[in-house]
């Protein structure tokens, strides 16, 4: 079964400073990974996603993720962080091989990460 | 500006009682995927339509919650008789039926049952 890791609940940055927010996934097939970020009271909203090809994907916002298939990871990045980012970060994987060998294309969220970036 | 939109917002309920809570999919979507979101539990993927079917259900209390699509631009989660354990956010989200397709998500409707 497919399943995302978000390690850590919560990541602490100081405005400026790169970010990190983690994940790690588990498939039976190929994974399609996403990034969502939440802000308060407010529905998901998809900030970038890895189908193939380049390890690192650009998205939304100056965010960027890179793709480790060795490591089953793809770890949510940005050079330098505003305090406007702090929200809560959803992780999000679509097995491939499921969904060609009968499944559908369900699309399976982390716990989240929220990010707290501070002035 | 397409989104996806649901209704209502909120909503506060005494338990025993019905809710009915909406979706309207961006238009040309023909997935829609119901979530609910909780503290405790996070994100759950409770139903999953596909051109209107019902594909996977098997995130939702069968006994109280029922899931259906009526017609391309309604979807609807209901629950009877709600219970306080119900209360949660809940997320309506559309997409494309491509694999490479993101989910467009909702503002998602805060239902508090007392």
């Amino acid at each position: 079964a497919q399943s995302v890791a978000q390690p850590e609940d919560q990541v602490n940055v100081a405005e400026g400073n790169p970010l990190t927010v983690k994940c790690t996934y588990s498939v039976s097939g190929n994974p399609y990974l996403f990034w969502y970020v939440q802000y308060p009271n407010r529905g998901l909203q998809f900030l970038l996603k890895y189908i193939t090809g380049d390890n690192l994907v650009k998205g939304s916002y100056g965010f960027e993720a890179e793709f480790n298939k060795s490591q089953t990871s793809f770890h949510l990045k940005k050079p330098s962080a505003l305090v406007s980012d702090s929200a809560l970060y959803f992780c999000a994987v679509r097995d491939i091989g499921a969904a060609f060998s009968g499944g559908y294309n369900k699309l399976i969220f982390g716990a989240g990460t929220r990010l707290a970036v501070h002035p | 500006d397409a989104r996806v939109t649901q209704t209502p917002r909120h909503k506060v309920t005494e338990m025993g009682q019905e809710v009915t809570m909406r979706c309207q999919p961006i238009l040309g979507h023909n997935t829609v995927f119901w979530y609910r979101q909780t503290m405790m539990q996070g994100l759950e993927l409770l139903a999953y339509f596909r051109n209107r079917a019902p594909l996977d259900d098997s995130g939702m209390p069968k006994d109280r919650f029922s899931a259906e699509m009526p017609d391309a631009t309604l979807a609807t989660l209901k629950i009877q008789p709600s219970e306080p354990r119900d209360s949660a956010v809940y997320f309506c989200a559309s997409g494309t039926e491509g694999l490479r397709s993101e989910a467009f998500f909702g503002q998602g409707t805060r239902l508090t049952v007392v």
